[in-house]
C-alpha cells in the first residue's frame, strides 16, 4: 500500500525567506508524485508532478520539488515567499502500474506568511 | 483547458432531504471521476471512484446507499447525498481525469459546501 506523510501541519516563513515543505512517501516502486495547493473554501490546484522523467521538477508559481528516491522524499520549496503563497499544500501519491488510478493524498500542511 | 464545475457552490437543506451535487468536465472528457469528502483543517478523503457507464467503486466505509453517484457521461458525475443529515454536513470536491491520460493528474472542482440544519 502506497502512503504520503508530510511533516509539520503549520510552516510559517516570513515575506522574502525560502519555502520548504517536506514530504515523504512509502511506496514499493517509484510512483507519480503531486504536489496541490488549496485557497480556502476551494478545490485543488496541481502545483507540480513528478512522473518519473527529471528528478527536479518546476511547477507553477515558482515552485519546484526534488524526487530523492534514497530518502523517499519530494520536499516542495520556493526561493522567496510571497504573501499570496499562503494557503494549505497537499503532497499526493499515485501507483504508476495502475496509470495513476487513485490518489492517496496527505494530511495537508499550511502555510503562513509574515509580513 | 482542463476545467471541472461544480453546482452548486453551497447548498443548506434540512434533515431527511436529499441533495444533488453535479461536477462537470468543462472542455475535456472524463471516463474516471473522483468525490472526495474534506473537513474543517483536515485533508481529503476519497469517497468513491466514479466510471462513466458503469458502477462507481465506494472506499471502505462509504456507505453506497447514502451517497448514490452517478456518471451517466463523459462530462458528468453526480453525488446524491440521501436522507441528509448534520453529520453529513461538509466540503465536497470532485476531479477528473483526462480520457486516456496515464500522468495520474486529477484536475479539481472548486468544491461544494453542504450544511444539513
Amino acid at each position: 500500500a502506497q502512503s504520503v506523510t508530510q511533516l509539520g501541519s503549520h510552516v510559517s516563513v516570513s515575506e522574502g525567506a525560502l519555502v520548504l515543505l517536506r514530504c515523504n512517501y512509502s511506496s514499493s516502486v517509484p510512483p507519480y508524485l503531486f504536489w496541490y495547493v488549496q485557497y480556502p473554501n476551494q478545490g485543488l490546484q496541481l502545483l507540480l508532478k513528478y512522473t518519473s522523467a527529471a528528478t527536479l521538477v518546476k511547477g507553477i508559481n515558482g515552485f519546484e520539488a526534488e524526487f530523492k528516491k534514497s530518502e523517499t522524499s519530494f520536499h516542495l520549496t520556493k526561493p522567496s515567499a510571497h504573501m499570496s503563497d499562503a494557503a494549505e499544500y497537499f503532497c499526493a501519491v499515485s501507483d504508476p502500474n495502475t496509470g495513476g488510478f487513485k490518489t492517496i493524498f496527505g494530511a495537508g500542511t499550511r502555510l503562513f506568511v509574515k509580513a | 483547458g482542463a476545467v471541472v464545475s461544480q453546482h452548486p457552490s453551497r447548498v443548506i437543506c434540512k434533515s431527511g432531504t436529499s441533495v444533488k451535487i453535479e461536477c462537470r468536465s468543462l472542455d475535456f472528457q472524463a471516463t474516471t471521476m473522483f468525490w472526495y469528502r474534506q473537513f474543517p483543517k483536515q485533508s481529503l478523503m476519497l469517497m468513491a471512484t466514479s466510471n462513466e457507464g458503469s458502477k462507481a467503486t465506494y472506499e471502505q466505509g462509504v456507505e453506497k446507499d447514502k451517497f448514490l453517484i452517478n456518471h451517466a457521461s463523459l462530462t458528468l458525475s453526480t453525488l446524491t447525498v440521501t436522507s441528509a443529515h448534520p453529520e453529513d454536513s461538509s466540503f465536497y470536491i470532485c476531479s477528473a481525469r483526462k480520457t486516456g491520460d496515464l500522468g495520474g493528474e486529477q484536475y479539481f472542482g472548486p468544491g461544494t459546501r453542504l450544511t444539513v440544519t
